[in-house]
């Protein structure tokens, strides 16, 4: 069964550059597309991007300026950077495997992490 | 503001249909049919309930069915359970890479 877990930082400051990094376990990163994916306190869900084990990407036009999504298959994980933080940043973050088939549409996200709250404020 | 518009809120009694909308602003964003649904509980990580508009991923009830029609997706759960309240959500993709999320919708039983 695969599992996904993100790890990071609950506070972080304004200006400053949140770092997130989601373990798989129970499956190989290789193969799949990985999303990061947030949810403001009380509000909605919000896709931020996603990444391919070969490395392409790609992110929300509205946070595209901001964020920086990488993977790394030796480790099993893959990460999220977003820079400059205000206080609407602050939400709950979650990974996600995207389901895709053979011929590389994607379909819906399958696996979630359970998510991590991140606060941003001095 | 989203590119998929859905109720705030929908609520039922035991045992009725319920069905929640979600409205594309653009034909793009749901022509690939590519329109998912998900449930999440309080406290929770979503869960998808409907793929590809219609289909059901194995394991979800036969309850929850979905539908289109022209930039307008839907989701219909029938004989409502009190373990169905839960927040509900569309989501597509809407090609180029990239996805988008309804604003969610607050289902009472």
């Amino acid at each position: 069964q695969v599992q996904l877990q993100e790890s990071g930082p609950g506070l972080v400051k304004p200006s400053e550059t949140l770092s997130l990094t989601c373990s798989v376990s129970g499956g190989s990163i290789s193969g799949y597309y990985w999303s990061w994916i947030r949810q403001p306190p009380g509000k909605g869900l919000e896709w931020i991007g996603y990444i391919f084990y070969s490395g392409s990407s790609n992110s929300n036009p509205s946070l595209k300026s901001r964020v920086t999504i990488s993977l790394d298959t030796s480790t099993n994980q893959f990460s999220l950077n977003l820079r400059s933080l205000t206080g609407a940043d602050t939400a709950v973050y979650y990974c996600a495997r995207y389901y895709c088939s053979t011929d590389g549409t994607c379909h819906y996200f399958d696996y979630w992490g359970q998510g991590i709250l991140v606060t941003v404020s001095s | 503001q989203s590119a998929l518009t859905q109720p705030a809120s929908v609520s039922g009694s035991p045992g009725q249909s319920i069905t929640i909308s979600c409205t594309a602003t653009s034909s793009d964003v749901v022509s690939h049919n590519l329109i998912s649904w998900y449930q999440q509980h309080p406290g929770k990580a979503p869960k998808v309930m409907i793929y590809d508009v219609i289909k059901r991923p194995s394991g979800v009830s036969n309850r929850f069915s979905g539908s289109k029609s022209g930039n307008t997706a839907s989701l219909t759960i029938s004989g409502l359970q009190a373990e169905d309240e839960a927040d509900y959500y569309c989501c597509s993709n809407a090609g180029s890479g990239i996805w988008v999320f309804g604003g969610g919708t607050k289902l009472t039983v």
